[in-house]
């Protein structure tokens, strides 16, 4: 079972739609990061949280470390917004090296 | 936010043939660089952990030998992929963290077809 589990794997919306993409993870963390992933393969780091909850733009995550589960929201999507959003967690254990869920494939259509 | 940059961005070489990818720090130094691999379809995977100054840690299942690392300053980390084969194809790609922050800044990524 992976250390990092994220749902749903695959999501498509229809412009304007609210989304949710939930992660949990098993392991003791320092932080938990939301990156986005581009057909090209390129990754931007959305958000590093390690308790509440961060805005940035459209885009809004929450972490509930006794739960250990944390969501990416995004509000009034946009077909631009669509890409792979991967969910991932570091802790001082490992050096802070990243251990990443399976991603999220989320398709936004006009 | 900071910049990473890699090179080259894409290679196709034949089989046997070593392949050096390169990951810069261009405006902060990196003490701690991290180079992951991703096959098609695959989620990321950590393949080492580069420290400048010293040997990187690879994971389990990484060879060494094959897989070489060199961080020898706080802005460059190399990795050099000897004797490539074909089961090597996949997108490499590295990230860095500067002391006393968690925070990762990617590269864009190197995408290896060993044909």
């Amino acid at each position: 079972k992976n250390e990092v589990e994220q749902s749903p794997q695959n999501l498509t919306a229809q412009e304007g739609e609210f989304i949710t993409i939930n992660c949990s993870y098993s392991v003791g963390i320092s932080a938990l990061h939301w990156l986005q992933q581009h057909p090209g393969g390129g990754i931007v780091s959305l958000f590093m949280l390690s308790s509440g909850k961060k805005k940035h733009g459209r885009l809004i995550a929450t972490i509930n470390i006794q739960e250990k589960h944390s969501s990416l929201h995004i509000t009034a999507s946009h077909p631009r917004d669509s890409a792979v959003y991967i969910c991932a967690v570091s802790s001082s254990n490992s050096g802070y090296a990243l251990n990443f869920g399976k991603g999220t494939s989320l398709l936004v259509t006009p | 936010g900071a910049v990473v940059s890699q090179h080259p961005s894409r290679v196709i070489c034949k089989s046997g043939t070593s392949v050096k990818i390169e990951c810069r720090s261009l405006d902060f130094q990196a003490t701690t660089m991290f180079w992951y691999r991703q096959f098609p379809k695959k989620s990321l995977m950590l393949m080492a952990t580069s420290n400048e100054g010293s040997k990187a840690t690879y994971e389990q299942g990484v060879e060494k030998d094959k897989f070489l690392i060199n961080h020898a300053s706080l802005t460059l980390s190399t990795l050099t992929v000897t004797s490539a084969h074909p089961e090597d194809s996949s997108f490499y790609i590295c990230s860095a963290r500067s002391p006393g922050v968690e925070t990762q800044y990617f590269g864009p990524g190197t995408r290896l077809l060993v044909l």
